[in-house]
Parts: C-alpha cells; structure tokens; sequence
C-alpha cells in the first residue's frame, strides 16, 4: 500500500514568489495535516483538513492557505515567499480525525527561498 | 506555557545501554500520545502510541504515561547506534482550538555510541 506521497521533493524560489506543494494522502484517510520543520526547530502545525474543509489551522500568516480536493489529496501555498520559509514542509494523514489514530508522514518537500 | 517540552539533548549513551527520553505536557486531558523517529533529513516515523496510564512494551521500546503527573516517557533498552535521531514526542491536544491535529515536542536528540 502506498505511503503518503508529496511532490515536489525540493524547491526553489525567490523571495515574494508564489510556491505550491502537493500531497496525497494514504489510501482511505480523510484527514491530511501540514507541518513546518525549519532548520533546528521542531514541527510546526500549519493547516488540518479533514472531508474537504479545514479544520484548524496553527500560528501562521494568511499567506500560507491550502486546501483538500474531493479526492482528499491536498496542496499547500504559500504566497509572497520569504526567506524564513525556508524549510521542510511535511505532509501527513490519518483515517479521519488524529485522535485516536495514527498519523503517518509523507517524505517531505524541501523549500528553499532564495 | 509550552504545550509539549523535551530536553533538547543530546542525549549520550553507549551501545547497550538504556536510553531514556522525557516529555511533559500542558493539557490535563489529552488522551492521545506518541513518539516519532526523526532521522536527519528524513520524515518522522511513527514508534509507539499509548492511551493509559502505565507501561506499552513494543520490542526493545517502552513507553510510559503517567497523566496525573503529565508526562511521558519512553525507554529503548540495548541501544544501538542504528537508534541515533531525535526523538519527538506528540499529543493530540483536547482543549482549546487545537484538537484533532498533533502537537509535538521539539525533540531530544540521542547519539548512541559504539
């Protein structure tokens, strides 16, 4: 069975430009979740979708938005790139909410802005 | 008051040895616990999740709850170098505006020595 899987694995932008990250969660999970891990500190909690809306979002600008598809895969944005987004973006799911079950991490995608 | 704290470490024990990781938390009714594996540059892999109060044995992994006094633990017995990353511990939160996604820890980072 495969994994969650997110694309792309690297890259890079320029500052005040727009990026877009894919993910696709675990075959039968509804709920997806974003983190931030910048060099050094811990995982961030961004966004949490679950059945096509989102659900909670964590301590960060509106610039960072995303949203779940039918199909409960998802895409995160963020606009208006700075440098301090640099970091690894992480993409998890779990079988509907977190509590109680498991949720499992997808590789990641490396953000560089430049 | 932050919702989940570890020792950032490093956490040094030779080959063999017990190795013990300490989390504690916030929020009196969470239910929900767990520890990740974060190798360097990787994604966190899920090692144990536990419920009640007491001890979860999974192999060379135990993890301890003891909610009355908040905190959790786990202990890997005969370490191994193959055992060196960080270790985050993660909860899901059930008061406030955060249920339903994970908060964790910023991770101790244990280096097992040959």
């Amino acid at each position: 069975e495969a994994g969650v899987t997110q694309s792309p694995t690297h890259l890079i932008k320029t500052r005040g430009q727009q990026a877009t990250l894919r993910c696709s969660p675990i075959s039968g999970h509804t709920s997806v979740y974003w983190y931030q891990q910048a060099l050094g500190l811990g995982l961030q909690f961004l966004l949490w979708y679950d059945e096509g809306e989102e659900r909670n979002r964590g301590n960060f600008p509106p610039r960072f938005s995303g949203r779940q598809f039918p199909n409960y895969s998802s895409e995160l944005n963020v606009n208006a790139l700075e440098l301090e987004d640099s970091a690894l973006y992480l993409c998890a799911s779990s079988l509907a909410r977190a509590s109680g079950n498991t949720i499992y991490f997808g590789e990641g995608s490396w953000l560089t802005v430049v | 008051q932050k919702e989940v704290e570890q020792n950032s470490g490093p956490l040094s024990v030779p080959e063999g040895a017990i190795a013990s990781l300490n989390c504690t938390y916030s929020d009196r009714v969470s239910q929900s616990f767990f520890w990740y594996r974060q190798y360097s540059g990787k994604s966190p892999e899920l090692i144990m999740s536990i419920y009640s109060n007491g001890d979860k044995e999974d192999g060379r992994f135990t993890a301890q709850l003891n909610k009355a006094s908040q905190y959790v633990s786990l202990l890997i017995r005969d370490s191994q170098p193959s055992d060196s990353a960080t270790y985050l511990c993660a909860l899901v939160p059930r008061s406030g505006g955060s249920q339903g996604n994970l908060i964790f820890g910023k991770g101790t980072k244990l280096s097992v020595k040959p």
